[in-house]
């Protein structure tokens, strides 16, 4: 599936680092997101972005900085990290923000905070 | 606050054994989505109950969506390998307007 790309698969960075995560969509959707998944935790929602418009921020540290440029790209920008930020980051959209439509998610890009 | 609990956390089974998984809310669910993330993988949408009481069936699994809409399971009839991954239940709220993930069922099918 290449519906949605993430870059980097992998990444590992110290906790002075900065760095950004990189996510495409290619279906024509509006909406899209990031989502953190934590060994033994459920998915848990960071951002949500309708037609480039960020309509969610689910209390999450400002060290972690969304950037939406259009309605197909999706940047997640890191610094001064934790490690117990290091996890799965999974990005995610739809075809409207709304939760009646199914989300695609692309492959992750797997964190590692040293 | 909005929140689907979802039961069991690991549920390990022999090949051929049916498999169930449960998904509750405390409050009612506008509606109910259920995914499946394979070892290493991604979630991958599986399917979307809308109304009260629905039953929707895809080959060997069966997905319900309670009368109340606060609960929803999703059973597994004769479990493969190829069955092996987490399933996620994932609830909208109209209020709120947002999908919330459950914690996830990590199934193992043993040959």
């Amino acid at each position: 599936e290449t519906g949605v790309t993430q870059t980097p698969r992998h990444l590992v960075m110290g906790m002075t680092n900065k760095k950004s995560l990189k996510c495409e969509q290619h279906l024509g959707h509006n909406a899209m997101y990031w989502y953190k998944q934590s060994a033994k935790k459920p998915l848990e929602l960071m951002f949500v972005y309708s037609l480039e418009e960020r309509v969610e921020n689910n209390s999450v540290p400002s060290r972690f900085s969304p950037e939406c440029p259009n309605s197909s790209h999706l940047f997640l920008h890191l610094h001064t990290l934790q490690p117990e930020d290091s996890a799965l980051y999974l990005c995610a959209s739809s075809p409207y923000s709304s939760g009646t439509y199914e989300q695609y998610f692309g492959p992750g890009t797997r964190l590692t905070v040293t | 606050g909005q929140q689907v609990m979802q039961i069991p956390q690991y549920q390990h089974v022999q090949e051929g054994e049916d498999f169930t998984t449960y998904c509750n809310s405390s409050t009612t669910l506008s509606n109910i989505q259920w995914y499946k993330q394979r070892p290493g993988g991604h979630p991958v949408f599986l399917i979307q109950l809308v109304k009260s009481g629905e039953v929707k069936k895809q080959k060997r699994l069966t997905f319900q969506f309670g009368e109340a809409k606060k609960n929803s399971s999703l059973h597994i009839t004769a479990t493969q390998t190829t069955d092996v991954g987490t399933y996620f239940c994932a609830g909208y709220y109209n209020q709120g307007g947002k999908l919330i993930f459950g914690q996830g069922t990590e199934l193992s099918v043993k040959p």
